[in-house]
């Protein structure tokens, strides 16, 4: 079966640190990858998604994230945090097939507190 | 921007009660999804419903759920007798219908409490 692990759970990080959190999937076929954010009392929205073409895809708010196909992984970046990026983040995987119909699989999602 | 809406915020209900949560996908698109989380686990699948019929769903999607959109602007979920792990957030998503690596666009979510 499909599944998603994100390595960290709780990430907490001063202004202007650097942040990678890890995405792995299990699927071996083609795949399409999406990071999502929670903002406090908001609802999901898309940081970025890779589907095809350059691997190193960039997103909204200066999130990035990479995909390595030989490692099944899609960790997201940002070179300095702020105290706005505080949100929970959450890694999902699109695995198209001749029956796919677009749902995604989560990850448990990582807690990300920036401290001002 | 156009959104995903969801009412209400916060149900509370009784164990063996039917709850109906109610969506408003973005008006062009044409694939919706409900998905649930529990607190403290993953955001899980429940359905997917395209041109007027259930497309994919999962494990959890039994006989106590049900979705329709009965009047083109609504998408609903049903849950006919909840349980207490019935507890969770529940989101709706919707996307166009461009290509499988469309973007889902997803509501703010219900809440919903048994108790």
């Amino acid at each position: 079966a499909q599944s998603v692990s994100q390595h960290n759970h709780h990430v907490i990080l001063s202004e202007a640190a650097s942040l990678e959190l890890g995405c792995n999937y299990s699927y071996g076929g083609t795949v399409n990858l999406f990071w999502y954010v929670q903002y406090p009392g908001q609802h999901l929205q898309l940081l970025l998604k890779y589907f095809s073409g350059d691997p190193l895809v960039k997103g909204i708010k200066g999130f990035e994230a990479e995909f390595i196909k030989s490692k099944f992984s899609f960790n997201l970046r940002k070179p300095s945090v702020q105290w706005s990026d505080t949100a929970e983040y959450f890694c999902a995987v699109n695995a198209p097939g001749s029956s796919n119909t677009g749902k995604l699989i989560f990850g448990q999602g990582t807690t990300l507190q920036v401290k001002p | 921007e156009p959104e995903v809406t969801q009412t209400p915020s916060h149900q509370v209900t009784q164990m063996g009660q039917e709850v109906i949560l109610r969506c408003v996908p973005i008006s062009n698109h044409l694939y919706f999804y409900w998905y649930r989380q529990i607190l403290g686990q993953k955001v899980e699948f429940l359905v997917s419903f395209y041109n007027n019929e259930i497309s994919e769903k999962s494990e959890i999607f039994d006989d106590q759920f049900s979705v329709e959109r009965p009047d083109g602007s609504n998408f609903t979920l049903k849950i006919r007798s909840t349980k207490l792990e019935d507890s969770a957030m529940y989101f709706c998503a919707s996307r166009e219908e461009r290509g499988r690596a469309d973007t889902q666009y997803f509501g703010p979510g219900t809440r919903l409490t048994v108790l």
